[in-house]
């Protein structure tokens, strides 16, 4: 079975903040994402990565960057944290190719900005 | 990507099986069908998915209209761990990475 891992399921940080949210998946998998969901909204693509070092923005990058350095992993970088980044952050994997489109999810990390 | 249309809630007895609709009247020749569900503070899980033709998995049965107008997710033996939202999702399939967007989904109780 496919497995995401996300390296916390609650996170509590202060305004202005940096903040690191860490996914990997153990699929050897090429294309990795992030998404937001806050309720009303649905889910909302931030970044996407299909390739080491290699990252696309998603609709909603501002406020975040990522950072790919092995394939496995894949990091949220929140600069500087503000209110309205609360929210459920999700992490996904794919593979390349026709496959891309099943995406296996991550629990998710359920931030709180103070 | 084609519009879905679902019921936003459903209820069903423990040990039944769960049929949850999708109408996709719009959707083109190359969009696939995907279910994803949310179990209430989880991430989504991938279900199933098809094109044309009725699909099963060791999760789900996938069935489609013969005009793929519609379509109805089947969890043959619903268990209490199957109350989850549950998303239908049409899409033209692609080989790089692309979004998901979720609809408002139904939301599957299974009763004891």
């Amino acid at each position: 079975d496919v497995k995401v891992t996300q390296s916390s399921r609650y996170l509590v940080k202060r305004t202005g903040e940096k903040v690191f949210l860490e996914c990997v998946q153990d699929m050897d998998h090429e294309n990795m994402f992030w998404y937001r969901q806050d309720p009303g909204l649905g889910l909302r693509l931030i970044y996407f990565s299909y390739d080491v070092k290699m990252k696309e923005k998603g609709d909603i990058p501002e406020g975040y960057s990522v950072s790919r350095e092995k394939k496995e992993r894949f990091s949220l970088i929140l600069e500087s944290a503000s209110t309205n980044q609360t929210s459920m952050y999700l992490c996904a994997s794919s593979m390349q190719g026709w496959s891309t489109d099943t995406q296996y999810f991550g629990p998710g990390t359920r931030l709180t900005v103070l | 990507d084609a519009k879905t249309t679902q019921p936003p809630s459903m209820d069903c007895a423990e040990g039944r099986a769960a049929n949850l609709p999708c109408n996709h009247s719009t959707i083109s020749g190359n969009e696939y069908v995907y279910w994803y569900r949310q179990i209430h503070s989880q991430g989504p899980q991938y279900i199933i998915h098809g094109l044309k033709n009725n699909e099963t998995n060791e999760m789900a049965s996938l069935i489609i209209t013969e005009d793929r107008k519609s379509s109805t997710l089947i969890l043959p033996h619903a268990t209490l761990r199957d109350t989850a939202v549950y998303y239908c999702i049409v899409r033209v399939r692609e080989t790089s990475g692309s979004r998901l967007t979720f609809g408002e989904g139904t939301q599957l109780t299974v009763n004891p």
